[in-house]
């Protein structure tokens, strides 16, 4: 069965360091979305990507975080600089398309920022 | 804007009992809305969508949701839960395109033996 892979499932850095993660949708999914997850609370969305355009990136604190998809497949996200209230899951999903469609979420990278 | 509310943060049930997770929404337009279940330290498993019609909706894992626009919820049930449902349970609400997701604070579900 065809699955979000994220990479690195675990990071841990000190503050004012950089630090990236890795998304690879399912094949063929057009849609990509990160999410940010405080321990305790519910994911809140942090980009949006339709092919290699981004449709949302409203809730993107784009001082320190940038993302990319640029041959519409795979993304990165990265912070630069880390600060301790950065620490959280980063989750990646994908779906075929914007719209009424399931996301699938991949298994997250767990960032401790220390 | 859009916002989910699970009012109950945890909740604990024995096994073979009936479960019901609440979930109160606030959207404008008729609501995408779905259930999605996480176990430690692992990504997000929908369990179940609605967008239209039938009110009741299946899912998977045996658990079903029904949409009751008057009082703006969309409660999940399961008539007899397992040891294996322990898990944080979060409903979404998503806007007319269906994505935008806007999730609740989650229910973590215990299963006592």
């Amino acid at each position: 069965e065809a699955e979000v892979a994220q990479s690195p499932r675990y990071k841990i850095t000190e503050k004012s360091q950089a630090v990236a993660f890795w998304c690879d949708p399912i094949s063929g999914h057009a849609t990509l979305y990160w999410y940010r997850q405080i321990l305790g609370q519910g994911p809140e969305l942090l980009v949006q990507f339709q092919d290699e355009s981004v449709v949302d990136d409203s809730q993107l604190p784009k001082d320190r975080f940038s993302a990319e998809r640029l041959k519409g497949v795979d993304s990165t996200l990265k912070i630069q600089p880390a600060e301790l209230g950065d620490s959280a899951m980063y989750l990646c999903a994908s779906s075929l398309e914007a719209g009424a469609n399931e996301q699938y979420f991949g298994p997250g990278t767990r960032l401790t920022v220390t | 804007a859009q916002s989910v509310t699970q009012p109950d943060i945890h909740i604990t049930v024995s096994e073979g009992a009936s479960l019901e997770l609440r979930c109160n929404y606030s959207y404008g337009a008729t609501p995408y809305l779905f259930w999605y279940v996480q176990s430690p330290g692992q990504g997000l498993q929908l369990l179940l969508k609605y967008f239209s019609g039938d009110t009741l909706v299946q899912g998977i894992k045996g658990f079903e949701a029904e949409f009751k626009r008057s009082q703006s919820s969309f409660n999940l049930r399961k008539p007899s839960v397992h040891w294996s449902d322990a898990a944080e349970y979060f409903c979404a609400v998503g806007n007319n395109a269906g994505n935008m997701l806007t999730f609740g604070g989650g229910t973590r579900l215990m299963v006592k033996p």
